[in-house]
């Protein structure tokens, strides 16, 4: 079945750091996603990305972050300037279509911690 | 701004038991109602979903019950196994006009199925 990779699978930091997680989509889907989970808390959506740019953003996703689609397969999320608030694991998501029934596709995070 | 309320925390029930999620939503503006699946160190999987215009999906020993009026929907795990060990949100997703989706998640249910 295919998969969203993600790496690194853990990234440490230092707080005033930029960070770059990688994502490989599945390779016919078409819109991407960032996704963060705070430690015991709910996933939180981040970014939808379509069509080489943002569709839609949250409140979190301030200057600090940026999204990339470099190359045609990989997707990034840039951190900028990592605060201790930004240690969370991020999951990248994808999906074929904007169907109701068409799941998103989630890769297996990767846990940032900010030191 | 909490749009979807998730009860209870975390859940133990002996194996061949009926697990019972249920979450609360705030507003009417979304397209669909999908559960999610997620293991230690992986990213939520799309257990189960349901529309706003149906209420009862089953799949399996998954279903949903969904109540329109109240705006609640639950999950019932029947026969539970201790496969079935995991954190599952329930999600409120909505389509961004040609653009993608977006999932809202409520905060998590840690369900122990205990054998």
């Amino acid at each position: 079945e295919p998969e969203v990779t993600q790496t690194p699978s853990h990234q440490v930091t230092q707080m005033g750091q930029e960070v770059i997680l990688r994502c490989v989509p599945i390779s016919n889907h078409l819109y991407f996603y960032w996704y963060r989970q705070i430690l015991g808390q709910k996933v939180e959506f981040l970014v939808s990305f379509y069509n080489n740019e943002i569709s839609e953003k949250s409140e979190i996703f301030d200057d600090q972050f940026s999204v990339e689609r470099p190359d045609g397969s990989n997707f990034t999320l840039k951190i900028r300037s990592t605060k201790l608030e930004d240690s969370a694991m991020y999951f990248c998501a994808s999906s074929q279509g904007i169907s109701p029934s068409k799941g998103y596709t989630f890769g297996s995070g990767t846990r940032l911690t900010v030191v | 701004q909490q749009q979807v309320k998730q009860s209870p925390q975390s859940l133990i029930v002996q194996k061949g038991g009926i697990s019972i999620i249920n979450c609360a939503y705030e507003n009417t503006a979304f397209d669909y109602f999908p559960w999610y699946q997620q293991f230690p160190g992986k990213g939520p999987a799309l257990l189960i979903a349901i529309r706003p215009d149906v209420s009862e999906k089953k799949e399996g020993r998954f279903t949903i019950s969904f109540n329109k009026s109240a705006k609640q929907f639950s999950l019932h795990i029947m026969d539970s196994q201790p496969g079935d060990s995991a954190t599952y949100f329930c999600a409120l997703k909505k389509i961004i006009k040609a653009a993608g989706n977006k999932l809202t998640f409520g905060g998590g249910t840690r369900v122990l199925v205990k054998p």
